[in-house]
């Protein structure tokens, strides 16, 4: 059974910190690996797709890369800003080819002016 | 460009009494359709998907149903609500052809049962 685990738990820094944070998955058999936002009491929006072949994806301040083999995700933020809190979630794909995920618990990121 | 609608957006529910949340997809045609729970301390959970008209997978044992009576159009539903069916239920969508397509999700339903 795959699991998605997400480090930290929470996350604060000060503006304009450049910051990584973390996933890891226990079945490196995925067909791909994407990252979430949520604010809160609102839905999910999609950061970044890593398809299994790819290493890495980039969109504007953010970088996502992908260690399949090792089972880790990193997804970098450059230059953060109070605007990027909210809580990250990674989730993965795969196992057979339906699209259901299995998310990690996310991790809360505050970025105080 | 393809839009998830998802209503009510919040419900509270006595014990007992029956449930239906939809969700609809426009300007696309073959999604595969996902209903995930989010309860507090849980995390987000898969609860049922399909992959056509009628073709309903439960992931999980539980007190909810879910059905697609149209190509864009999921809902799910509950005869008899109980205390752990509270939680935010989002409904999701993936372009239905490969295995890499990205998933996007709606804006959710609150739903509080007291």
């Amino acid at each position: 059974k795959q699991e998605v685990t997400q480090i930290p738990a929470a996350l604060s820094v000060p503006e304009g910190e450049n910051l990584v944070l973390n996933c890891s998955f226990t079945d490196s058999a995925i067909y791909n690996l994407q990252w979430f936002r949520q604010d809160p009491g609102k839905g999910l929006t999609s950061l970044l797709l890593i398809q299994s072949s790819q290493r890495e994806q980039t969109s504007g301040r953010l970088n996502a890369s992908l260690d399949k083999s090792s089972g880790r995700s990193t997804l970098y933020i450059a230059a953060s800003q109070p605007g990027d809190s909210a809580t990250y979630l990674c989730a993965v794909s795969g196992g057979t080819s339906y699209g259901k995920l299995t998310f990690g618990q996310g991790t809360i990121l505050t970025v105080h002016p | 460009s393809q839009t998830i609608h998802q209503w009510p957006a919040t419900l509270v529910q006595p014990v007992g009494s029956p449930l239906s949340l939809e969700c609809t997809v426009e300007g696309t045609s073959n999604p595969n359709l996902y209903w995930y729970r989010q309860a507090a301390g849980r995390g987000l959970q898969l609860l049922f998907y399909s992959v056509g008209i009628g073709q309903i997978s439960s992931e999980v044992p539980q007190n909810l149903s879910a059905s697609r009576p149209q190509d864009r159009q999921f809902i799910l539903s509950s005869k008899k609500l109980l205390l752990s069916d509270s939680g935010f239920y989002l409904c999701a969508w993936r372009g239905g052809t490969g295995s890499y397509n990205e998933q996007f999700f709606g804006p959710g339903t609150r739903l509080t049962v007291l």
